[in-house]
């Protein structure tokens, strides 16, 4: 069965702190996503990855930055949170690069407060 | 304007009702779309691939306009278990190669 798990259910963190989320995937799957989702603004793409090492701007990658340092495990970090990046951040992976199906983990609710 | 636009609702149908979702995209070079479903407090999943020709899974059946750049799902004989949230998604075109999702669109199936 297909599973993409994430670190942390609910987070809160304070201003300025710095902030890993974490990404699992065990489908050996090429493709990585991180996004946020946001009411009224829908599911909105941060950074991917294609492979190991690699990672692409997605729509919104100001003050976040990613690192894939092995295949299974994709994370996002917050250099310093603040208050307009109170979200839910949902990570996907998908096999490659022409496959459309994304698998989504369950997602981090992150609270900064 | 956004790049895939959805009426968010929420619809309301009784139980056995038919209903249809609509969904417009800017960009003409998009190559692909779908339909994700998402769960109250969960996480989006694929529904179905939309295609020129039509595309019918059981009691779901979606379309694609191309020259209207247009999208739509139809639901038939509803179920409660059909409440949920429902993301028109486009692939490719402008956006490169990555999913664009629309905001969703929210259906509550009543008994």
């Amino acid at each position: 069965d297909v599973k993409v798990t994430q670190s942390s259910r609910y987070l809160v963190k304070r201003t300025g702190e710095k902030v890993f989320l974490e990404c699992v995937q065990d489908m050996d799957h090429e493709n990585m996503f991180w996004y946020r989702q946001d009411p009224g603004l829908g599911l909105r793409l941060i950074y991917f990855s294609y492979d190991v090492k690699m990672k692409e701007k997605g729509d919104i990658p100001e003050g976040y930055s990613v690192s894939r340092e092995k295949k299974e495990r994709f994370s996002l970090i917050l250099e310093s949170a603040s208050t307009n990046q109170t979200s839910m951040y949902l990570c996907a992976s998908s096999r490659s690069t022409l496959t459309y199906e994304q698998y989504f983990g369950p997602g981090t609710r992150l609270t900064v407060t | 304007r956004k790049e895939v636009e959805q009426d968010p609702g929420p619809f309301n149908v009784p139980e056995g009702a038919t209903v249809a979702f609509n969904c417009t995209y800017s960009n003409s070079a998009s190559q692909s779309f779908f339909w994700y479903r998402q769960d109250c407090r969960k996480e989006p999943k694929l529904l179905m691939s939309v295609y020129s020709s039509g595309n019918e899974d059981g009691r779901f059946t979606a379309q694609l306009n191309r020259a209207s750049q247009y999208i739509s799902l139809l639901i038939r004989d509803s179920k409660l278990s059909d409440s949920a949230t429902y993301l028109c998604v486009v692939w490719g075109g402008g956006g490169g190669n990555k999913l664009t999702f629309g905001t969703g669109t929210q259906l509550k199936v009543e008994l």
